[in-house]
């Protein structure tokens, strides 16, 4: 069936290091989203991509969308304590965005030595 | 601001007993969706419901069922706990059928023992 994989399952910087996530479907999605969990907390919406190649930028977040709509990547430019928590990628069930269902990757938790 | 609520954030059971979770948002969402989560496991779909009284089984439906009567009422129902239902629930809302941004409940962490 259908898979969102991650990696890697867990990352530990040192506070002011780049940290990346990758995020790999085994089917073409339609879109893709990206959710952060902190400690103890629940999954809070980042972002949404849609295009093909698409490049998004959320201060030091970068969020890339691939050519084939397959895979994607979360870049957060020197860590901060902030940033720690659990980032998930999700696309739709099924490949098409007609269901509202997402399928989630297992997650990357990040963890950030001040 | 969407609110989604969860009726309980930590819930000790035993097995064999009969647990409801509930969950309730604000926002007059059509789709109700119910997560468990586990480490190295991410979030996976338990059931959805699209309507009042419609449901869909999601990923792992097996030993839950589900229970819609209101619109902004989603229940989720262990009919016979297990410890291997110990986990962290998660309930989401969005507004429609299409891929919305998904709207969590801040989570039930259910331990049966």
């Amino acid at each position: 069936g259908q898979q969102v994989m991650q990696i890697p399952q867990y990352q530990h910087v040192q506070e002011g290091e780049d940290f990346t996530t990758y995020c790999n479907s085994s089917t073409t999605l339609s879109n893709i989203q990206w959710y952060k969990q902190r400690p103890g907390g629940h999954p809070v919406f980042l972002i949404q991509l849609v295009k093909s190649g698409e490049v998004k930028k959320q201060k030091r977040l970068t969020f890339q969308f691939g050519e084939a709509k397959k895979n994607s990547s979360l870049h957060i430019t020197a860590t901060q304590t902030t940033d720690v928590g659990t980032y998930f990628c999700a696309g739709p069930a099924g490949g098409s965005s007609n269901t509202g269902k997402l399928i989630f990757g297992q997650g990357t938790t990040l963890q950030v030595k001040p | 601001d969407v609110k989604v609520t969860q009726s309980s954030r930590y819930l000790v059971k035993r097995t064999g007993e009969k647990v409801f979770l509930e969950c309730v948002q604000d926002m007059d969402h059509e789709n109700m969706f119910w997560y468990r989560q586990d480490p190295g496991l991410g979030l996976r779909l338990i059931y959805f419901s699209y309507d009042v009284k419609m449901k869909e089984k999601g990923d792992i439906p097996e030993g839950y069922s589900v229970s819609r009567e209101k619109k902004e009422r989603f229940s989720l129902i262990l009919e016979s706990a297990s410890t291997n239902q110990t986990s962290m629930y998660l309930c989401a809302s969005i507004p429609g059928r299409t891929t919305y941004e998904q709207y969590f409940g801040p989570g039930t962490r259910l331990t049966v023992t």
